[in-house]
């Protein structure tokens, strides 16, 4: 039982290329996120899917697309990398989601630096 | 609309000591209160969390919270500080909106022998 995965770990990009950051879970968690973390301002939600097929927008969206075809994958991408995308991105999953008291898991996250 | 404050960016204790790391909450229903340890380099890991079953929430590696809703605070706690817990901290409440969590700024705990 791997939990959640992200790849890759490190990322150096250029202004205006495109990536997609990856993540898993093995725990057939219906609810999915992700989350953007940077120096002394905590996590933001960027994207949210409550189910294959279903995905809405969280509180820092702009720049950012993603898609679940799957249960288990939940990708995040990226299409005009632009400096105020580095940060540290983390991908997360609970069998329900808010509000309510289930456990979010995180990935270990990806570091991503635009330049 | 839920919100979480954390007193303190930065907390320093010695071995031994007592931990405290502050977090006070704001929300207009019974929350669902959280905190979050992030060692260096890696992903959050689930402490305690707060679900109304009980006030006094005892979690993994000595750790502990009170939810008090008379002050709005689930103060995070341990009466022995180790050097292993060096760490960031985080408080979160669960959104009302059915989103997500909404994080605090976090508390860096450092621990010197």
């Amino acid at each position: 039982n791997a939990g959640v995965t992200q790849t890759p770990k490190f990322r150096i990009l250029k202004i205006g290329q495109s990536m997609t950051l990856q993540c898993t879970q093995d725990m057939n968690h219906n609810y999915m996120y992700w989350y953007r973390q940077d120096p002394g301002m905590g996590l933001k939600l960027i994207y949210y899917s409550v189910g294959a097929g279903i995905t809405d927008k969280g509180e820092v969206p702009n720049g950012y697309n993603v898609s679940r075809s799957t249960t288990e994958d939940f990708p995040l991408r990226l299409e005009l990398a632009a400096p105020s995308q580095t940060s540290v991105y983390f991908c997360a999953s609970s069998r329900k989601g808010p509000p309510g008291p289930d456990t979010q898991y995180f990935g270990p996250g990806t570091r991503l630096t635009v330049l | 609309a839920q919100s979480v404050t954390q007193l303190g960016s930065h907390v320093s204790v010695s071995e031994g000591a007592l931990v405290l790391l502050r977090c006070n909450y704001s929300s207009s229903v019974p929350p669902y209160l959280f905190w979050y340890v992030q060692y260096p380099n890696q992903g959050l890991q689930l402490l305690l969390k707060y679900t109304s079953a009980a006030t006094l929430v005892k979690g993994i590696n000595g750790f502990e919270a009170e939810f008090k809703k008379s002050e709005t605070s689930f103060h995070l706690t341990k009466p022995s500080a180790h050097m292993s817990d060096a760490a960031e901290y985080f408080c979160a409440v669960s959104n009302q909106a059915g989103t997500a969590l909404i994080f605090g700024k976090g508390t860096t705990l450092s621990v010197s022998s």
